[in-house]
């Protein structure tokens, strides 16, 4: 079954600790993304990867960090330097960067910072 | 860089009416319009595409527009089901280079009975 998938589904956090995020895919893209999704705001860009052990900066990085060890892996790590992380997070992949892919969505992950 | 803008932020239409969703982009290097569709609780989904070579493109009840001239793109939906209830954004970036894609800020559209 291929795929895209996040976890958990729902994550709780106390502030001040950092929390990471899982994503993983099997459909042997590239490409990976992350977005925040806040009411209102639409999907804001934190991070991208174009190939393993490289990765961009997005439009709203501040207070997150990635890695890129594995094609299939892209797990992202909010900081406690993220002054407003509750959200949802949405990971994303493709077969390469430029924008004629189709990016295929992850479920999403619903963190909660109190 | 790129900013996208979409309007309306939501949207409730009489089932069998039609709805248009509305986006304007700045950047003059975009020239691919995704649109994608997020029903509630699941992911987004692209649902139909048009790159900057053409004006209109349909797929059965949906179809985009685009003016490249003035910088806008809508989505039209005719027929309105209650399965096209849901949350869509559209998009712009660049068909053949590596670029990021600027989403706009979504429209939640809702389908009255």
């Amino acid at each position: 079954d291929g795929g895209i998938t996040q976890s958990p589904k729902y994550l709780f956090r106390k502030e001040g600790q950092n929390v990471t995020l899982s994503c993983e895919q099997n459909l042997n893209h590239d490409a990976m993304y992350w977005y925040r999704q806040d009411p209102g705001q639409g999907l804001r860009l934190i991070y991208y990867s174009q190939i393993v052990n490289d990765f961009q900066k997005g439009d709203i990085a501040e207070g997150y960090s990635v890695s890129r060890e594995k094609k299939e892996s892209f797990p992202l790590t909010v900081t406690s330097a993220q002054k407003n992380p509750t959200a949802f997070y949405l990971c994303a992949s493709s077969t390469g960067l430029a924008g004629r892919y189709e990016q295929y969505f992850g479920p999403g992950t619903r963190l909660t910072v109190t | 860089g790129e900013n996208v803008e979409q309007h309306p932020s939501t949207l409730s239409v009489q089932e069998g009416d039609s709805a248009v969703i509305k986006c304007t982009y700045s950047d003059s290097a975009s020239n691919y319009f995704p649109w994608y569709k997020q029903e509630l609780g699941k992911r987004p989904q692209l649902i139909i595409d048009i790159r900057s070579n053409v004006g209109e493109k349909k797929d059965q009840r949906i179809a985009v527009t685009l003016n490249k001239t003035a910088k806008h793109f809508s989505l039209h939906i005719t027929e309105t089901q209650p399965e096209d209830s849901a949350v869509y954004f559209c998009a712009a970036t660049q068909y053949s280079s590596a670029s990021k894609i600027i989403f706009g800020s979504g429209t939640r559209l809702s389908i009255r009975p």
